[in-house]
């Protein structure tokens, strides 16, 4: 158990456009949601969390315009990054901790976004 | 200070050694500890979870935590060439995570 997908694993975009990444958990419900980027080589940075049916909390220094949460129900987070730019290629990784459970995160494979 | 201090450096070990890895934190409220196992372009995988001091032992892993000394450790015995990874700690409290920067793990059959 403990199943969480993104969609879609890899996308290439041109600058100024807008892209929406899915994050699911398949075999729980979720009440919260973490959105993270990492760079390669470095460790996973937490961009902002999202609680089922409120506005997401977004760490200091991201952009809430920008990078856009919704967390619609208890099994669907996206994030759409928009008017994109190259330096927001990156790697974006969802994970979700399950409803009623403790604290331990699951993982989607990540997002690997481009922008061209 | 940073919340999480892991080494990032590289580790290469023969397979069947044992493999070493441990973090520092700086904060006393953090109330659980964990590992997840990373492969290249693919999400972390929850590989070991523990909320009290002592050891937690799942297979060839141990996980070892030090509240006094606000140290944990993983350690993996008889390494495969399938645990070639990268290794992440990460400490939590209030539903939120903060993680190591993660050693990069070869195991050399």
């Amino acid at each position: 158990g403990a199943v969480v997908s993104q969609h879609p694993s890899w996308v290439i975009c041109k600058s100024g456009t807008s892209v929406k990444i899915e994050c699911r958990s398949l075999d729980f419900q979720a009440t919260t949601m973490f959105w993270y980027r990492q760079f390669p080589k470095q460790s996973l940075m937490l961009m902002a969390t999202s609680n089922e049916g409120s506005k997401a909390t977004y760490e200091q220094g991201v952009e809430k315009d920008k990078f856009l949460i919704n967390h619609a129900s208890l099994t669907l987070s996206t994030l759409t990054v928009t008017s994109a730019h190259p330096e927001d290629s990156s790697f974006y990784i969802c994970s979700a901790i399950r409803a009623g459970g403790t604290y331990e995160q699951y993982f989607g494979p990540g997002t690997r976004l481009t922008v061209t | 200070q940073k919340e999480v201090e892991q080494d990032p450096g590289p580790l290469s070990v023969p397979e069947g050694a044992i493999v070493s890895l441990n973090c520092t934190y700086s904060n006393s409220a953090f109330q659980y500890f964990m590992w997840y196992r990373q492969y290249s372009r693919k999400g972390p995988e929850l590989l070991m979870y523990t909320y009290s001091s002592g050891n937690k032992e799942d297979g060839r892993f141990t996980a070892q935590v030090d509240k006094s000394s606000k140290y944990i450790s993983l350690f993996i015995r008889d390494s495969q060439p399938s645990d070639s990874a990268t290794y992440l700690c990460a400490i939590g409290g209030n539903n939120r995570l903060a993680f190591g920067k993660g050693n990069q793990v070869v195991v050399i059959p």
